[in-house]
């Protein structure tokens, strides 16, 4: 069976880091691409990044570019999300995802969330 | 980037009605299309892939339809355990792109 769990979520002040994990098992970690997906309180989902079997291949939405970067470790079946520079406007649940292929693939399955506030 | 559009936003319904959800996109996006059915505090769960094939375990009473640029979420008869929120994703390139979601209450 296949698990995502997401860890690392909490309150961090704006302009400040965090780094967020999702350790998966019960499928092939790395020929599946991986994905961040977010939804602020009450709103919907927005996918943030996302990163290829390989890791050669990324991508960021608009919202993220530049302030978050995506990796992964296939020898951990782990990826993780490096969050910087943060405002308000991330706070969210965070949620890792996988899909089968980078291109071409929708999101199969879901862990279930950490939650990040962002305040001062 | 290809921009999603769903509609309605909301629909207030009853036990036993016909559901229809629809996600338009801003360009041909060869059926690659999913949809997900979210129970509040959960994660999605996929009901729909490929625009028309039922993922395993769902009910029969879920149905995807829609080529091109047009899909459609059906529910034939809604049950109770159905309420929650619908939305569509589209995998046609990256980023991959969602829909605002439709929410369901019961009336």
């Amino acid at each position: 069976q296949v698990h995502l769990v997401e860890s690392g979520g909490g309150v961090v002040q704006p302009g400040r880091s965090l780094r967020l994990s999702c350790a998966t098992s019960g499928f092939t970690f790395n020929i599946y691409a991986l994905h961040w997906v977010r939804q602020a309180p009450g709103k919907g989902l927005e996918s943030m990044t996302g990163i290829s079997d390989d890791g050669s291949q990324t991508y960021y939405s608009d919202s993220v570019k530049g302030r978050f970067t995506i990796s992964r470790d296939n020898s951990k079946n782990t990826v993780f999300l490096q969050m910087d520079s943060l405002t308000n406007e991330d706070t969210a649940v965070y949620f890792c995802a996988t899909g089968r292929y980078f291109y071409g693939s929708g999101i199969d399955h879901w862990g279930q969330g950490t939650l990040v506030t962002v305040s001062s | 980037d290809i921009q999603m559009t769903q509609s309605p936003s909301s629909l207030s319904v009853s036990v036993g009605d016909r559901v229809i959800i629809t996600c338009r996109a801003s360009q041909d996006i060869n059926n690659y299309l999913n949809w997900y059915q979210q129970r509040p505090g959960k994660a999605p769960k996929l009901l729909i892939y490929d625009a028309s094939t039922l993922e395993t375990g769902v009910p029969s009473r879920f149905s995807g339809s829609g080529s091109g640029t047009d899909f459609t979420l059906t529910i034939s008869s809604l049950q109770p355990e159905d309420i929650g929120t619908y939305f569509c994703l589209e995998y046609d390139n990256v980023p991959i792109t969602f829909g605002q979601g439709t929410r369901l209450e019961i009336k």
